[in-house]
């Protein structure tokens, strides 16, 4: 069974502090994604990431970070927490995309992150 | 730069109804289409996944057709249940543009079924 696992279900800093999420896929997916899930604003990328040590900004990348130091694993960093980034987190990994290939996305349980 | 609404955003139904929700994306330049269903405070399960050549895809109870010309898809719930409500999302990926590569989402219709 496909799998993509996040490090925390539910993670409560405070405001300032320097925060780490980390995606474990173990599909051998080249692609993996970090979105964000606000109520009433829908899911947004925020960065998203084709190979090891390679980035692409996605619609909402204002204070985030990420880091791919091997395949199989997507880190999403924020600098300095705040608290509108209190938000739902969900990362997800893919095959590349290639015509006549399924392409299908999957997508870890989520990390509920609090900053107070 | 893709947009993709989904209709009704909410829908409430008795327990055996068929349901059927809608998609519209508004470029057609995508290689797929997935359905997702999210249960509350949980992350996102892939239902269905419609290649742009297909016209159809089906698995169980949940049938997903797909007309990309006219940037339309639709999810068919036959015989609901109440284990069935969730929030449903749509998500076109995008072939071209800005949006290569990427996954848009709709805002999703939730769904309730009861007994």
């Amino acid at each position: 069974d496909v799998k993509v696992t996040q490090s925390s279900r539910y993670l409560v800093k405070r405001t300032g502090e320097k925060v780490f999420l980390e995606c474990v896929q173990d599909m051998d997916h080249e692609n993996m994604f970090w979105y964000r899930q606000d109520p009433g604003l829908g899911l947004r990328l925020i960065y998203f990431s084709y190979d090891v040590k390679m980035k692409e900004k996605g619609d909402i990348p204002e204070g985030y970070s990420v880091s791919r130091e091997k395949k199989e694993r997507f880190s999403l960093i924020l600098e300095s927490a705040s608290t509108n980034q209190t938000s739902m987190y969900l990362c997800a990994s893919s095959p590349p995309p290639l015509a006549g290939e399924k392409n299908e996305q999957f997508f870890g349980p989520g990390t509920r992150l609090t900053v107070l | 730069k893709q947009e993709v609404t989904q209709i009704p955003a909410a829908l409430s139904v008795p327990e055996g109804e068929n349901l059927v929700l809608n998609c519209s994306f508004t470029d057609s330049a995508i290689y797929n289409l997935q359905w997702f269903r999210q249960d509350p405070g949980k992350g996102l399960t892939s239902l269905l996944l419609i290649q742009s050549s297909q016209r159809e895809q089906t698995s169980g109870r949940l049938n997903a057709s797909l007309d990309k010309s006219s940037g339309r898809s639709t999810l068919y719930i036959a015989a609901s249940q109440p284990g069935d409500s969730a929030t449903y999302l749509c998500a076109p990926l995008g072939a071209g543009g800005t949006s290569y590569g990427k996954l848009t989402f709709g805002q999703g219709t939730i769904l309730t079924v009861h007994p």
